[in-house]
């Protein structure tokens, strides 16, 4: 089944104390992405990556960091995390960020930062 | 910057026919895009306008007007669930590769 995977689900975590959120495609997506979600702004581009090794900030990359070593793979990195990265953050793949591209979305991962 | 517009909410009775729209601003265009997101849910993908007109597909349809920087989501034969927050996206910057998302319409449809 085609799929994109985030762990974990649901964190609470405290400010500070460094975590990675995981994502995981098995449909040899070139492109990947994160977004977050918060009430009445809809959702926001963290960072993107174009393929393996190739990565850049998307709106609001501030706070985070991400990797891509391998092609199905692209975890987000909150090094220092605070309180206003409470959030539900998405993970999302697709062929290329082009004409006609559906991207497919994890189920999310909610992050409370007390 | 890049900035899209949509109604906030929007209320619709079970059968009937609703209309979600979207103004944009970006530098740069390449399509519009539609995204729907039940509650507690991930977002899922509708449609992709890059040229002028309508697109359908069942009882989804989508309009995009490039001279007026504005599409439309039209939903028909509207069902108990297709309530849900309507999201219209659009990718920018060059090799369209960052995407910037509008906040969403939330749609009630009531018996």
């Amino acid at each position: 089944e085609a799929q994109v995977t985030q762990n974990p689900r649901y964190l609470i975590t405290v400010t500070g104390k460094k975590l990675t959120v995981t994502c995981s495609q098995n449909m040899n997506h070139e492109y990947m992405s994160w977004y977050r979600q918060d009430p009445g702004l809809g959702l926001r581009q963290i960072y993107y990556s174009m393929n393996v090794e190739v990565t850049d900030k998307g709106d609001v990359p501030e706070g985070y960091k991400v990797s891509r070593k391998e092609k199905r793979n692209f975890p987000l990195i909150l090094e220092s995390p605070s309180p206003n990265q409470t959030s539900l953050y998405f993970c999302a793949s697709s062929l290329l960020q082009g004409e006609n591209t559906e991207a497919f979305f994890g189920q999310g991962t909610r992050l409370t930062v007390v | 910057g890049q900035s899209l517009e949509q109604p906030s909410e929007v209320t619709a009775v079970e059968g009937a026919i609703v209309q979600i729209n979207c103004t944009y601003q970006t530098s740069g265009f390449y399509g519009l895009s539609w995204y729907q997101q039940h509650d507690g849910g991930a977002p899922t993908f509708l449609s992709y306008n890059a040229l002028d007109g309508l697109e359908e597909t069942g009882r989804f349809s989508s309009f995009l007007s490039r001279s007026d920087s504005y599409g439309y989501l039209l939903l028909q034969e509207l069902q108990m669930k297709d309530s849900a927050s309507y999201f219209c996206a659009v990718p920018w910057d060059g090799g369209y590769q960052k995407v910037t998302f509008g906040t969403g319409t939330k749609l009630q449809v009531i018996p």
